[in-house]
């Protein structure tokens, strides 16, 4: 299993662009999320989802758009890109069992808005 | 979700154990203690959880206090690839909360040789 998988790895874009950041998991995972770390902060919630075509807002979702139309994948974009959006951005997925879980993270995507 | 509260740095010396603190006083009954650790610019990797009893699998150990108002993660022979920020995290049971992990600023751990 390659696990959770996050294209690309590295991205700049300028004020105003919009882009998509891919996550996609090969263990038939139901719950999928994107996270964000700041600079020498915790990860924080941008939105997740419980399953294919159901989606939620975690703590921080103004700016992003995600949908899960498969349950392998799950995009996250950017509309309109501001450099406060510039961070380190986290996929990661886990199954539904109960109350407990193993969240399982990607490498991250490292985005620059100039 | 209950907040948690951890020391911002430690220090350890390789080969001995490291013991980071977490207090979660405000946990309610229904409510996991999860430990996750991120080493530098890596994703987060799980490390183990507990309800009320004490947890030990290969990485750590996670004992929980009685009142369950605070825990600690033992990492019982550090090395330095243990360096990295640890994350203590309260989380309540059920679909609801599936998928979604509140992190705070965790506790840097720096395993010295």
């Amino acid at each position: 299993n390659a696990g959770v998988t996050q294209t690309p790895k590295f991205q700049v874009l300028k004020t105003g662009q919009s882009m998509t950041l891919q996550c996609a998991q090969d263990m038939n995972h139901e719950y999928m999320s994107w996270y964000r770390q700041d600079p020498g902060m915790g990860l924080r919630l941008i939105h997740y989802s419980v399953g294919a075509g159901i989606t939620d807002q975690g703590e921080v979702p103004n700016g992003y758009n995600v949908s899960r139309s498969t349950t392998e994948d799950f995009p996250l974009r950017l509309l309109s890109a501001a450099p406060s959006q510039t961070s380190v951005y986290f996929c990661a997925s886990s199954t539904a069992s109960g109350g407990y879980n193993e969240q399982f993270f990607g490498p991250g995507t490292r985005l620059t808005v100039l | 979700d209950a907040k948690t509260t951890q020391p911002t740095s430690m220090d350890c010396a390789e080969g001995r154990a490291a013991n980071l603190p977490c207090n979660h006083s405000t946990i309610s009954g229904n409510e996991y203690v999860y430990w996750y650790r991120q080493i530098h610019s890596q994703g987060p990797q799980y490390i183990i959880h507990g309800l009320k009893n004490n947890e030990t699998n290969e990485m750590a150990s996670l004992i929980i206090t009685e009142d369950r108002k605070s825990s600690t993660l033992i990492l019982p022979h550090a090395t330095l690839r243990d360096t990295a920020v640890y994350y203590c995290i309260v989380r309540g049971m059920g679909s609801g909360n599936t998928g979604k992990l509140i992190f705070g600023q965790g506790t840097t751990l720096q395993v010295k040789p």
